[in-house]
């Protein structure tokens, strides 16, 4: 699984839009980026995850860039729920093989 | 989404006893599962990947014989800690993989474990 590189931590105020980047440069074409978030003492809820096309749902928007070396996800309007660890996770799809977190980021949204 | 429970959410046992964790996928069958640990202030660390109807795989430096885990239906998975010791005491989590076009695992609440 190729490897991500996501800033430890990030500060946001309340009621605005959390960006949070990853980089993964080492790609493959056919590996996706998932997202997961950690909030304190739950496990991991799972967010979003993309191949190429930028991915939208009820909870965040992913934007996966052209090269695909690097992506970032949006949660539009962050709230005080929102703070969690967020991981960013590179993997290929199939396989049956089990997620590797890394360190991730702390987003601490503030009121 | 999809959910999966974890019972029990905490447990406190004396050392050298054995608590068994169970994990139930409820929304769809999972043939495959997976268990973690968690350290304080550490990321989640796979222990083993659980296939129903055949043997568990454990990641290096899991015991077997400690880490007794079970996967007799589609729907649960259980892992028994046995002679628990203090070093035991973590955050064990597990998940469910969801096979489709896009694999995708849906992880428990977690199970906090305290060893006396």
């Amino acid at each position: 699984d190729a490897k991500t590189t996501q800033p430890p931590s990030m500060d946001c105020a309340e009621g605005r839009a959390a960006n949070l980047p990853c980089n993964h440069s080492t790609i493959s074409g056919n590996e996706y980026v998932y997202w997961y978030r950690q909030i304190h003492s739950q496990g991991p809820q799972y967010i979003i995850h993309g191949l190429k096309n930028n991915e939208t749902n009820e909870m965040a928007s992913l934007i996966i860039t052209e090269d695909r070396k690097s992506s970032t996800l949006i949660l539009p309007h962050a709230t005080l729920r929102d703070t969690a660890v967020y991981y960013c996770i590179v993997r290929v799809s199939t396989g049956r093989r089990a997620l590797t977190f890394g360190s991730g980021t702390r987003l601490q949204v503030q009121p | 989404g999809a959910v999966v429970s974890q019972h029990p959410s905490w447990v406190i046992c004396k050392s050298g006893t054995s608590v068994k964790i169970e994990c139930r996928s409820l929304d769809f069958q999972a043939t495959t599962m997976f268990w973690y640990r968690q350290f304080p202030k550490q990321s989640l660390m796979l222990m083993a990947t659980s296939n129903e109807g055949s043997k568990a795989t454990y990641e290096q430096g899991v015991e077997k014989d400690k880490f007794l885990i079970n996967h007799a239906s589609l729907t649960l998975s259980t892992l028994t800690v046995t002679s628990a010791h203090p070093e035991d005491s973590s955050f064990y989590i597990c998940s469910s993989l969801r096979v489709s076009r896009t694999d995708t695992q849906y992880f428990g609440p977690g199970t906090r474990l305290t060893v006396l």
